[in-house]
């Protein structure tokens, strides 16, 4: 099983509406939690946190589940340039790597 | 404050020679990450080293790979002896700490001919 697993899709989303997707973890120690977004043969860009309480930033809400071991995007008010892949991160204690899952495709469409 | 800096960003070696891929984190960064994306797939985790230490080469390759972050100057991934399924887009992160947010530079495209 692999540490980070994510949908890989793609979610096709009418421009405007919303769109949620999950990432679950498998290791229960994992302390540290991220959203990236990356687009097409572009590096990965930090999108946000995922904090215990959950995080909103604009359109974007993160949600984290420990007792589920999983974390949450949703986007709201989808726009054309949120098409994207998200990928989402886990990390332990320091002194432990980022580990990647393998992506969500996005793809709103008009 | 520039952001995480990768050389070159475009690298074509012939089967059989070396390639070094440079990564210069930002200022204030000890932590190094290494990742390579093969076509159409996922981030896959390489190296994590602070300086002068690497910390997790877990998915490093056991043969022809190397990397390394010296007290001075950016950190170096060595392939050597290259073969047609090491081309990929290399990704360098940088981070103060291991639980932070790491921040990608913009990789080093790496083509095997």
């Amino acid at each position: 099983r692999k540490e980070v697993e994510q949908d890989p899709g793609p979610f096709n989303v009418p421009e405007g509406a919303t769109v949620a997707f999950n990432c679950t973890y498998s290791n229960s120690a994992s302390q540290s939690f991220f959203w990236y977004r990356q687009d097409c043969r572009k590096e990965p860009k930090l999108l946000m946190s995922v904090y215990s309480s959950g995080n909103e930033d604009g359109r974007f809400t993160a949600q984290l589940n420990r007792a589920s071991q999983y974390i949450s995007l949703l986007i709201r008010d989808s726009k054309l340039s949120d098409s994207a892949t998200y990928l989402c991160v886990a990390s332990r204690a320091a002194g432990n790597k980022l580990t990647f899952g393998g992506g969500t495709r996005v793809l709103v469409k008009p | 404050n520039a952001g995480v800096m990768q050389n070159p960003r475009h690298l074509v070696r012939r089967r059989g020679q070396e390639a070094r891929l440079r990564c210069s984190p930002m200022k204030g960064h000890s932590h190094v990450y290494w990742y390579r994306q093969l076509p159409e797939e996922g981030l896959k985790f390489m190296v994590y080293l602070q300086k002068e230490n690497i910390i997790d080469e877990s998915g490093m390759p056991k043969e022809r790979f190397s990397a390394e972050f010296p007290k001075e100057g950016p950190s170096i991934l060595r392939i050597q002896q290259v073969v047609r399924g090491d081309s990929a887009a290399y990704f360098c992160a940088s981070s103060p700490t291991a639980t932070f947010e790491a921040f990608f530079g913009q990789g080093t495209r790496l083509t095997v001919v």
